[in-house]
């Protein structure tokens, strides 16, 4: 079958750093996505990984691992416009489908 | 500004009503998909299309129908609205097999009553 977890919540400080992590199991994977979700928004892109390691792209970053099924998203220097929630997704084989895992809500304080 | 766009922000229906969802995508894109999302269940794909009068079943199609009769245009269909399709509707396209994910509207809630 098919799976994606990822933590329902965390909670972080301005400035600090925090790491989301997403484990999934499918039988046929073409890569993994982040995106981000603002409260009433529709989700925006973040990152695409579909070879193992590590995608930095400004204060983002994003690991994948396909012989574990996980990934991470990293958040450096975090800033109160980053409080959101961040989807989690694997696409298929076959390249149509997109997998969403429930999210993780991301709360940052001052 | 690439955008998909979606009708209505807020729609409020009656059970045994027929609703019409529409989006509309100006990026030419192959691939447009209809998810729905509900809190802790994350977004459950509904329909999706890679191109003129195509469609392919999501996860999650009974009580509903779609229709692409142009490629910019793909629309969601409940043929009766039930209270159990109370739901942020999300469209979504994308180029055909583009690592850049999804483009999404910004969304309908539909309640039904």
């Amino acid at each position: 079958g098919q799976n994606i977890d990822q933590p329902t919540e965390m909670t972080a400080t301005e400035g600090a750093i925090v790491q989301i992590n997403c484990t999934y199991q499918t039988s046929g994977f073409n890569g993994l996505f982040w995106y981000q979700q603002h409260a009433g928004e529709a989700p925006t892109f973040l990152s695409y990984n579909v070879l193992d390691g590590l995608e930095e792209k400004g204060r983002f970053s994003s690991f994948l691992s396909r012989s574990k099924g996980y990934s991470y998203l990293l958040l450096k220097e975090l800033q109160m416009k980053d409080s959101a929630s961040y989807l989690c997704a694997f696409r298929n084989t076959g390249g149509f489908k997109t997998i969403f895992g429930a999210g993780t809500r991301l709360f940052v304080k001052a | 500004d690439v955008k998909v766009t979606q009708s209505s922000r807020y729609l409020v229906k009656r059970t045994g009503e027929k609703v019409f969802l529409e989006c509309v995508q100006d990026m030419d894109h192959e691939n447009m998909f209809w998810y729905r999302q509900d809190p802790g269940l994350g977004l459950r794909l509904i329909y999706f299309s890679y191109d003129v009068k195509m469609k392919e079943k999501g996860d999650i199609p009974e009580g509903y129908s779609v229709s692409r009769e142009k490629k910019e245009r793909f629309s969601l269909i409940l043929e009766s609205a039930s209270t159990n399709q109370t739901s942020m509707y999300l469209c979504a396209s994308s180029p055909y097999r583009d690592p850049h994910g999804y483009t999404f509207g910004s969304g309908t809630r539909l309640t039904v009553v």
